[in-house]
């Protein structure tokens, strides 16, 4: 039982380069949440998904768009990348709300560090 | 709008004593949970103690309780006996839900030093 994983673990990017984070997990979650994190900050949610092949936005969707095309993979992609983009990337999973299942915290992956030159 | 807010940036506690980090939340959505997550300077984040909004008594998990004061729309995290290997940053988090979706906000964190 590997939890959340999270590839690739650092990448640089020049500006205008294209990327895709793919996060997996293997515990049967509905939900899959992509934050970002900055110095100083705490996370902030990008898109989420509430089940396979859906999504939604987050807090700070702009210049990324996700996708779950199967239930244990979530994928974040970023067709231009910026230098505002610089950050540490989580992604996390959970089961469906508050009331459902047997523990209700999200469960995150080791972080992705993406660095925009 | 949902806002958690943690107004500690750094705490110092010594080896073996108790530490409170403080968190304060605001809401209008009478069902809601609060989360307590440690992040190490490796980066992960760990999960530590979960209180929903209609549990009557405060969580404990090991070490760590939740003091929750809904009337003050508190949710301190108490770190009894604390040790070297508390060292990290503390971020306190609501879960957000409404008509299919479930969303956790987090605070800004709390940077906690443990020394000797």
């Amino acid at each position: 039982n590997a939890g959340v994983t999270q590839t690739p673990k650092f990448r640089v990017l020049k500006t205008g380069q294209s990327m895709t984070l793919l996060c997996a997990q293997d515990m049967n979650h509905e939900y899959m949440y992509w934050y970002r994190q900055d110095p100083g900050m705490g996370l902030r949610l990008i898109h989420y998904s509430v089940g396979e092949g859906t999504t939604a936005k987050g807090e700070v969707p702009d210049g990324y768009n996700v996708s779950r095309l199967k239930k244990q993979n979530f994928l974040l992609g970023l067709e231009s990348a910026a230098p505002s983009q610089t950050s540490v990337y989580f992604c996390a999973s959970s089961y469906r709300g508050l009331a459902g299942g047997p523990r209700p915290e999200q469960y995150f992956g080791p972080g992705t560090r993406l660095t925009v030159t | 709008a949902q806002k958690i807010t943690q107004t500690q940036p750094g705490m110092f506690v010594q080896e073996k004593e108790a530490v409170t980090l403080d968190c304060t939340y605001d809401t209008s959505d009478p069902s809601y949970g609060l989360f307590w997550y440690k992040q190490p300077s490796s980066g992960e984040m760990i999960f530590l103690i979960y209180q929903g909004s209609y549990d009557q008594q405060n969580a404990t998990e090991g070490r760590y309780s939740l003091n929750f004061q809904k009337a003050r729309k508190s949710a301190n995290l108490v770190i009894s006996a604390s040790q070297l290997g508390d060292s990290a940053m503390y971020f306190c988090a609501m879960r957000e839900r409404s008509y299919n979706t479930d969303k956790l906000i987090f605070g800004t964190g709390t940077r906690l030093q443990v020394f000797p």
